[in-house]
């Protein structure tokens, strides 16, 4: 079975700053999906970026970018320029590409950041 | 309205009460998901429907009781809960079962007193 661990629970940058947060997995398997997901106070998840792990490339987003390192099974999460809008619940998530009868995510137990002026 | 919606955003309810949460997708999607998001702990995945038909359920106790209607409702029926089962549920769904892309609703916050 898949974990993914994000040990960072809370986590706070100023305006304009640029913060980085972890997470790590484990899997044996060679082929999967990375996101993450944001959850604004308001609680609609939306997903913010995701890695597909047959490439190498690390995704980018905007002022989100990922530092995807397969051997290491880490996938940071790097946002540039914070806003005040990016205070959010951040979730890291797995996904199989082996999905049998349904596509599963598992999920990290997220970190809370806090963009302060 | 647009995305995923569910009704309602908010509901408390007794041990003994009977009570449903609703989940609606307006993306014309194939597949509905429901997670149970408690304080702490990684979200859960409950159960999984495709094409009206349940594929997945992860062990979920018989007290909720999930129901898909067509491909755009999925209802989650609740009765004799405990308190523990007090948490955020959220509804979600893609365009079909083996889409890496979930869109989740705003979630239903379940007290049970």
């Amino acid at each position: 079975a898949q974990t993914v661990t994000q040990s960072q629970p809370e986590m706070s940058v100023q305006e304009a700053e640029t913060v980085t947060l972890s997470c790590t997995y484990d899997t044996s398997e060679n082929n999967y999906y990375l996101f993450w997901y944001k959850q604004p106070p308001s609680r609609q998840m939306i997903l913010v970026i995701r890695q597909e792990a047959y490439k190498q490339q690390n995704a980018t987003e905007n002022r989100f970018s990922v530092n995807f390192q397969k051997a290491a099974k880490s996938f940071s999460l790097k946002i540039s320029d914070s806003q005040l809008g990016d205070t959010a619940m951040y979730f890291c998530a797995f996904m199989s590409a082996y999905t049998g009868t349904a596509s599963k995510l598992t999920f990290g137990t997220g970190t809370r950041l806090q963009v302060t002026l | 309205e647009t995305g995923v919606t569910q009704t309602p955003r908010h509901l408390v309810m007794g041990m003994t009460n009977k009570k449903s949460l609703k989940c609606e997708q307006h993306l014309g999607h194939n597949a509905m998901y429901w997670y149970k998001q408690s304080a702490k702990k990684p979200l859960e995945l409950m159960f999984v429907y495709s094409l009206e038909e349940r594929v997945e359920n992860n062990s979920v106790p018989s007290r909720f009781s999930p129901e898909c209607p067509n491909s755009s409702h999925l209802f989650l029926h609740l009765h004799t809960l405990q308190p523990e089962d007090s948490a955020l549920y959220l509804c979600a769904s893609s365009q079909d079962r083996l889409a890496y892309e979930q869109y989740f609703g705003p979630g239903t916050r379940l007290t049970v007193t």
